[in-house]
């Protein structure tokens, strides 16, 4: 059974910082990978979307990259603003279309 | 070009209540699916379409029925409601099959079974 992990669970950074979060999955047989955002009461906006056969995907300051072979993906944010502060889910779906969410990672960054 | 709209946003029911959660999108997706989302359980897919007049389970079907009679609806009814269905509800459509297409989500509908 798929399983996927998203550590750390909340993330506290000062602005301007790097940063990274991480995705893990157990199973790598996977279609491809999604990246969210999601809010406090809103739902989830897709940043990224990553196919098996890609390593990576950029947008604006955001880089994703999928390691299929070690079950990881990483989202990186490069300068980051109180506006990035939002939780971040990843999804990994699997070849029959199923998708799999991982619990999120609450990010805050401080002015 | 509103996306995915869903109403209500806010429902308070009491157990054995029955009632629908709408969703509907303007993007002419042919893919739309209802989620839950639980601390501690992330989402978890309850039931979806690939096009209108077909329907299949997720993970967690029971205590909830769909139908998709248009390509924009795609309803989602709790057919006797339980302290367990209370959770915050999302509608996501895409234009086609999620393994090759983004996802977009409506804003949700957070219910409460007394």
């Amino acid at each position: 059974k798929q399983e996927v992990t998203q550590i750390p669970a909340a993330l506290s950074v000062p602005e301007g910082e790097n940063l990274v979060l991480n995705c893990s999955f157990t199973d790598s047989a996977i279609y491809n990978l999604q990246w969210f955002r999601q809010d406090p009461g809103k739902g989830l906006t897709s940043l990224l979307l990553i196919q098996s056969s890609q390593r990576e995907q950029t947008s604006g300051r955001l880089n994703a990259s999928l390691d299929k072979s070690s079950g990881r993906s990483t989202l990186y944010i490069a300068a980051s603003q109180p506006g990035d502060s939002a939780t971040y889910l990843c999804a990994v779906i699997s070849n029959t279309g199923k998708l799999i969410f991982g619990q999120g990672t609450t990010l805050q960054v401080k002015p | 070009n509103a996306g995915v709209t869903q109403t209500p946003k806010f429902q308070v029911l009491k157990t054995g209540q029955s009632m629908t959660l709408q969703c509907a999108q303007d993007m002419n997706h042919e893919y739309m699916s209802w989620y839950r989302q639980d601390p501690g359980m992330g989402l978890r897919l309850i039931h979806y379409s690939v096009g209108a007049g077909i329907t299949d389970q997720g993970e967690v079907p029971n205590g909830y029925n769909v139908s998709r009679s248009t390509t924009e609806d795609f309803p989602l009814r709790l057919l006797s409601a339980a302290p367990s269905q209370t959770s915050v509800y999302f509608c996501a459509s895409s234009l086609g099959q999620p393994r090759g297409e983004k996802l977009f989500f409506g804003s949700g509908t957070q219910l409460s079974v007394l």
